[in-house]
């Protein structure tokens, strides 16, 4: 079955730099790269998403890379802020099923 | 809609003792998922379910766990008899499925506590 390592565990950023995420998977056959925000004590929500058939998808401050050859992914936030402060985790999917990583903490330093 | 509603959300419970807790997917979604999560694993999916029929069980830690959904709005997880390494946040999910866009949309989970 899929896997998906996740990397760094935890991530300390000065705000304002960037802070960059990377994941891989082990199913070719996955076609969908989800990211999920969770903020402490809340649920996860989706920041943003790729699909196989891109190489890259922008969102304001955020962005991901897909490179399928390698079968990796990454999340790049840039001028970070304290709201950015979370847990960020990355997820791929086949069909329905989806596996997530296993997280990555953010701290935004002021 | 009130997105998905997972009730109880706190459970706190001995060793041993039967626990259900319990998921109502957004009305319209055809996928639902139970995952867990603790610190060191992450968020496991434990199972998940298409048009109420389950799909994949894998992730199924043992026979104590089960989940059934007997209709389109209702889903359970039971645990019985609980461990204490149990102790977990259970979160439910749902999505419109194949043909969606593949967001799931979490529930606000269930931490539950075996003592």
């Amino acid at each position: 079955g899929e896997n998906v390592e996740q990397h760094p565990s935890t991530l300390s950023v000065q705000e304002g730099d960037s802070a960059v995420i990377k994941c891989t998977y082990s199913d070719s056959a996955s076609n969908y790269f989800p990211w999920y925000k969770q903020e402490l004590g809340k649920r996860p929500q989706l920041i943003i998403d790729i699909r196989s058939n891109v190489g890259e998808k922008k969102d304001q401050r955020i962005a991901v890379t897909l490179n399928k050859t390698a079968k990796h992914f990454s999340l790049h936030i840039t001028e970070t802020q304290p709201e950015d402060s979370a847990v960020y985790f990355c997820a791929a999917s086949r069909d329905d099923k989806i596996i997530f990583g296993k997280g990555t903490r953010l701290h935004i330093l002021p | 809609d009130a997105g998905v509603i997972q009730s109880p959300r706190h459970e706190v419970t001995e060793m041993g003792q039967e626990v259900t807790l319990r998921c109502k997917p957004i009305s319209g979604h055809n996928s639902l998922f139970w995952y867990r999560q603790t610190m060191m694993r992450g968020l496991e999916l434990l199972i998940y379910f298409n048009n109420n029929v389950p799909i994949d069980d894998s992730g199924m830690p043992e026979d104590r766990f089960s989940a059934k959904m007997p209709n389109a709005s209702f889903s359970t997880l039971k645990i019985q008899p609980s461990e204490p390494r149990d102790s977990a946040v259970y979160f439910c999910a749902s999505s419109r499925g194949q043909g969606g866009t593949g967001e799931l949309f979490f529930g606000e989970g269930s931490r539950l506590t075996v003592l």
